[in-house]
């Protein structure tokens, strides 16, 4: 069973922000929330992640909504490099296996 | 230069059999992983390896079979039992398996494998 459901599908103009929504209805209290992205043909790499608090990197934002049910991932402007497959997924501290999804596809538009 | 390489990028198989893809990180983690990607899929898990000798198997270990004899290394073969070996293959470590906080996956640049 999917423990995470993003759209399928994205477009962003260049040089705009992106919000990528997720849902994680039945996250448990200890799981974290990872994003990762994946360019085509290449191996999926870490963009950010979060348990409870809101986290900011150099790549991204991650916003965590306070029942922590849902998480937006906040490209602040787009590029065309950022153009990728965006996965949210979910782990188990106790554990380290990752579940995919099918993830996002962002377009970025020029 | 630390990362995790993949050999080889293609590879052409003829039904029936085995083949063995390569996956070497020098990142000194403890955990690796193999996944499996099919056209656009998402990432499954076949394998992974917690500690140096040991693994365990993930959602679709049916047909593969890995092997950890060295920390830094960890192939997967395809077995002909495999009834759909057509895919994208991504292996990937982790400092360790398990534990609070960061605990990023790092991922190879895939093999991609097509059975003719």
């Amino acid at each position: 069973d999917a423990k995470t459901t993003q759209p399928n599908s994205m477009e962003s103009n260049e040089e705009e922000p992106v919000h990528l929504p997720c849902n994680h209805s039945t996250i448990s209290g200890t799981d974290y929330i990872h994003w990762y992205r994946q360019l085509p043909s290449q191996g999926p790499e870490y963009v950010i992640h979060g348990l409870t608090s809101n986290v900011n990197n150099r790549m991204a934002s991650l916003a965590i909504a306070e029942d922590r049910k849902s998480s937006t991932l906040i490209l602040h402007r787009a590029t065309l490099r950022d153009a990728a497959v965006y996965y949210c997924i979910l782990r188990d501290p106790t554990g380290n296996q990752f579940y995919f999804g099918t993830g996002t596809s962002l377009t970025v538009i020029p | 230069d630390g990362g995790i390489t993949q050999s080889p990028k293609y590879l052409f198989r003829k039904e029936g059999q085995n083949v063995t893809l390569s996956c070497e990180q020098n990142l000194n983690h403890d955990a690796m992983y193999w996944y499996r990607q099919d056209p656009g899929q998402g990432l499954r898990l076949i394998y992974y390896s917690q500690i140096v000798n040991d693994f365990q198997k993930g959602d679709i270990a049916e047909g593969y079979s890995v092997s950890r004899e060295k920390k830094e290394s960890f192939p997967l073969t395809v077995t002909s039992a495999q009834k759909n070996p057509t895919a994208f293959y991504l292996c990937a470590s982790s400092r360790r398996f398990g534990g609070n906080s960061y605990n990023e996956q790092f991922f190879g640049p895939g093999t991609r494998l097509t059975v003719l």
